[in-house]
């Protein structure tokens, strides 16, 4: 599995958007890139995957450029309630569906009023 | 929405003793797996479920952990002899096959098992 690198912790003010980015330089040709959300004492919580380029959800985007070595988790417009960890994944599921998930630190988002 | 619930939502144990966690994954997945954090530390993989065998498991799934599908709808972890270490939050997941490598897995949860 690719090691990814993301920023231990981040501040925002709520209202504005909130750009996360993950490095995996050694990403495999087959991996996909995972977000998950985590509140505390909770379960990660899927938030968006993608391959390439664009993709958008009703919470957020992801930006992946041609290269796939980064990715940005871009949330619109934050909440209080988005204060959490974020994880950026990066995986392959295999031919089977099989899918091992491997949570780095993540990044912790702390949303100020 | 469909959801992975587990059971129970804390356990209290003594060192030595042996727990059961309990996990009833989403209907129609395929793939489980079980996860555990210690407080304040990252998410830590244990180890995976498929065609009731382990697909995979971690330097941390030793002979203490063992996992079962007793039948078509639980999935459980037992830890033997629990110590003072294995205190932590256990996630449960499940994810179901996707076309490619496109998969989500689905997060309880947890139990938040303390050994005392």
């Amino acid at each position: 599995l690719a090691k990814t690198t993301q920023p231990i912790s981040m501040d925002s003010y709520e209202g504005q958007e909130v750009n996360i980015t993950c490095s995996h330089n050694n990403i495999a040709t087959n991996d996909y890139i995972t977000w998950y959300q985590q509140f505390p004492s909770q379960g990660p919580r899927f938030i968006i995957q993608g391959y390439k380029t664009k993709v958008t959800n009703e919470v957020a985007s992801l930006f992946i450029p041609a290269d796939r070595k980064s990715s940005t988790l871009s949330l619109p417009r934050v909440s209080l309630s988005d204060t959490a960890v974020y994880y950026c994944l990066v995986g392959d599921a295999g031919s089977g569906g099989y899918q091992k998930v491997t949570f780095g630190i993540g990044t912790k988002l702390q949303v100020i009023p | 929405e469909p959801e992975v619930t587990q059971t129970p939502s804390h356990q209290v144990t003594q060192m030595g003793q042996e727990v059961i966690l309990r996990c009833v994954p989403i209907s129609n997945h395929l793939y489980f797996y079980w996860y555990r954090q210690i407080l304040g530390q990252k998410v830590e993989f244990l180890v995976s479920f498929y065609n009731n065998e382990i697909s995979e498991k971690s330097e941390i799934f030793d002979d203490q952990f063992s996992v079962e599908r007793p039948d078509g709808s639980n999935f459980t972890l037992k830890i033997r002899s629990t110590k003072l270490e294995d205190s932590a939050m256990y996630f449960c997941a499940s994810s179901e096959p996707g076309p490619q490598g496109d998969t989500e897995a689905f997060f309880g949860q947890g139990t938040r098992l303390t050994v005392v």
